[in-house]
């Protein structure tokens, strides 16, 4: 079976600043790996995936992650953070064998102080 | 293209009382989800519809019963509202296995009094 952990409900950086989120998975064969963001009141939209191919993966808005299958990581990170990034953030898992049906972490609030 | 849509927005039941949630999707998407999302928990999948004409449960679909319409309109029924049903619920498309990422909806916000 296939679950995810996000290590830290909460992350808070100063503007400028590196962020790290930080995403585990498990899963018994190869999976499809996601980060979605959600700002208050409004549902998740999809930052970027790992599918397959290359394992650095961009997304939108300068975010990036990288898939390290040794480590069964796909961390999430942004070189600097601007106020505009506080939302929060969820990571997700999905098996091949069965791509439709997602299992999402529950989530990391990330906070951007000025 | 509009994307996902859900009416309402909002909602306040009494216990006992019934409701549909719709959702509808404009992408020609196989795939539908159902979440409910409550504070701490994340997002947990009530029902999905992996195709027009199919529905399977999901980590927490007690209380709920779900239609797939067509292969747009998946829509969630609360038969007998109870207080543990006040959430923030999510629907959700996506082309299956040909394209796992999902597209969600704004959200219904329901308070079970």
């Amino acid at each position: 079976a296939q679950s995810v952990t996000q290590l830290g409900s909460h992350v808070s950086v100063s503007e400028g600043a590196l962020v790290l989120l930080r995403c585990n998975y498990s899963s018994s064969v190869p999976p499809y790996l996601f980060w979605y963001v959600q700002y208050p009141n409004q549902g998740l939209q999809l930052l970027l995936k790992y599918t397959s191919a290359a394992t650095l993966v961009k997304g939108i808005n300068g975010f990036e992650a990288e898939f390290k299958k040794s480590e069964t990581s796909f961390h999430l990170t942004k070189p600097s953070a601007h106020m505009s990034d506080a939302a929060e953030y969820f990571c997700a898992v999905s098996e091949r064998t069965n791509a439709g049906k997602s299992t999402f972490g529950d989530g990391t609030t990330l906070t951007v102080k000025p | 293209n509009a994307g996902v849509t859900q009416t309402p927005k909002f909602q306040v039941l009494k216990t006992g009382q019934s409701m549909t949630l719709q959702c509808a999707q404009d992408m020609n998407h196989n795939s539908m989800y159902w979440y409910r999302q409550d504070p701490g928990m994340g997002l947990r999948l009530i029902y999905y519809s992996a195709s027009e004409g199919t529905t399977d449960k999901g980590e927490v679909p007690n209380g709920y019963n779900v239609s797939r319409l067509n292969k747009r309109e998946f829509s969630l029924r609360l038969e007998s509202a109870a207080p543990s049903q006040t959430s923030v619920y999510f629907c959700a498309s996506s082309r299956g296995d040909r394209g796992p990422e999902q597209y969600f909806g704004p959200g219904t916000r329901l308070t079970v009094t």
